[in-house]
């Protein structure tokens, strides 16, 4: 089964500055994607980006940037010149491909605040 | 048109009443989703609908019953809840393409009393 991990449950940034979310997971299939949800105390759930697997390109999303490394499972999300409305909840959430799967796979979370 | 719209956004209900919250999208996805959120953590599976069958079900107590009336619309009917099934209750659809990501609403934060 699939596992996906965040080991940070708190960080904090100084606004304009870069700040990086760690997410590793765990799976035996070649193919799936990878995605990052922000969740803002309003609490809709929000896409930041998508990674597909077989893509060694690293997805860019304006100020939202990941590093992918396949072989180390590990998909960590980078914010750079951040910004006070990038405080939020973040979900690294993985995805397999198969055909007729739906389920999400979410981590733990980590809960992102930005100083003034 | 990229809304999910659930309604109401608040609940209270008492543990003998009976509820309904409310999923709508328009953007001709066909699988949607039931999720489960308490405070501090991640959303948790209940219910995913695919071309207005129920798909998956993850061992979610009957008190819980949802229905998929057409390709538009999710409810999710409530029943005789107990005050641990408080939490916010997030709806979410996507489309049925590989790769493709999932829509999410606003959720409906529900305190049963």
């Amino acid at each position: 089964a699939q596992t996906v991990t965040q080991s940070q449950p708190e960080m904090s940034v100084q606004e304009a500055e870069t700040v990086t979310l760690s997410c590793t997971y765990d799976t035996s299939e070649s193919d799936y994607y990878l995605f990052w949800y922000k969740q803002p105390p309003s609490r809709q759930m929000i896409l930041v980006i998508r990674q597909e697997a077989y893509k060694q390109q690293n997805a860019t999303e304006n100020r939202f940037s990941v590093n992918f490394q396949k072989a180390a499972k590990s998909f960590s999300l980078k914010i750079s010149d951040s910004q006070l409305g990038d405080a939020a909840m973040y979900f690294c959430a993985y995805r397999s491909p198969t055909s007729g799967t739906y389920k999400y796979i979410f981590g733990t979370g980590t809960r992102l605040k930005v100083l003034a | 048109d990229t809304e999910v719209t659930q309604t109401p956004k608040h609940l209270v209900m008492g543990m003998t009443n009976k509820k309904s919250l409310k999923c709508e999208q328009h953007m001709g996805h066909r699988a949607m989703y039931w999720y489960k959120q308490k405070a501090k953590k991640p959303p948790e599976l209940m219910f995913v609908y695919s071309y207005e069958k129920l798909s998956i079900n993850e061992s979610v107590p009957s008190r819980f019953s949802p229905e998929c009336p057409n390709s538009s619309l999710l409810n999710l009917h409530l029943h005789a809840l107990q005050p641990e099934d408080s939490a916010l209750y997030l709806c979410a659809s996507r489309s049925t393409g590989s790769g493709t990501e999932a829509f999410f609403g606003q959720g409906t934060r529900l305190t049963v009393v």
